[in-house]
């Protein structure tokens, strides 16, 4: 069975353009998550779709951040414009729609923003 | 808002050594789960704790949960080098879902 997919892996930018990353979730998995984390510390919850419902968008930076879930399968999450302080790792993880669901991850997008 | 607190924040032991990682906070807990992630991968999933005072064992880990469901411990007997790696509890209280500020483990040859 296929693990959650993330693209790219790393991406670099200049502050104030665009970015967009994609994730492909575990088939079947209902629930997905986007994670923003700084190197050692815990992730930060930045969204989370049950379907194609965001049900927690409380912690996404609205004015600059977007995330999609079309047809309630893959997602994307952009950033327009990026600002030095983006600079992170950008996790996806699913799960089966359940309060103590285990979430499996994906590898990550490490963002930086020069 | 950060709930869960980890401590310590950072860890660097010789091979063989006992170690324990603390997870508090001020809610109490539905379930917690503790996950492990390794350098440029995702968090995977160690244990899940559900029940108050709840002990569970993976090997040389120990969880425990507290009895009031506010806070758990992991313990590693005899740490080895690939014990090394960003221990995170993860908790949700309602519909707000918190990953804990994160402990670094470090197990020195």
């Amino acid at each position: 069975e296929a693990g959650v997919v993330q693209s790219p892996r790393y991406k670099i930018i200049e502050k104030k353009q665009p970015v967009a990353f994609w994730c492909n979730p575990i088939s079947g998995h209902n629930t997905l998550y986007w994670y923003l984390q700084n190197l050692g510390q815990g992730p930060e919850l930045l969204i989370r779709y049950e379907n194609e419902e965001a049900v927690d968008d409380s912690q996404l930076p609205k004015d600059r951040f977007s995330a999609e879930r079309l047809k309630g399968v893959d997602s994307t999450l952009k950033i327009q414009p990026a600002e030095l302080g983006d600079s992170a790792v950008y996790l996806c993880a699913s799960s089966i729609l359940d309060s103590c669901g285990e979430q499996y991850f994906g590898p990550g997008t490490r963002l930086t923003v020069t | 808002t950060q709930l869960l607190e980890q401590s310590p924040q950072f860890l660097s032991i010789q091979e063989g050594e006992n170690l324990t990682v603390y997870c508090n906070s001020s809610s109490v807990f539905s379930s917690l789960q503790w996950y492990r992630q390794e350098p440029g991968e995702g968090p995977v999933l160690l244990v899940t704790v559900v029940t108050g005072g709840e002990v569970k064992k993976l090997k040389r880990l120990t969880f425990q949960f507290g009895d009031a469901r506010k806070d758990s411990s992991l313990h590693i007997t005899a740490a080895q080098p690939g014990d090394t790696g960003l221990y995170l509890c993860w908790s949700n209280t309602g519909n707000q879902f918190y990953f804990g500020t994160g402990t670094s483990l470090t197990v020195i040859p």
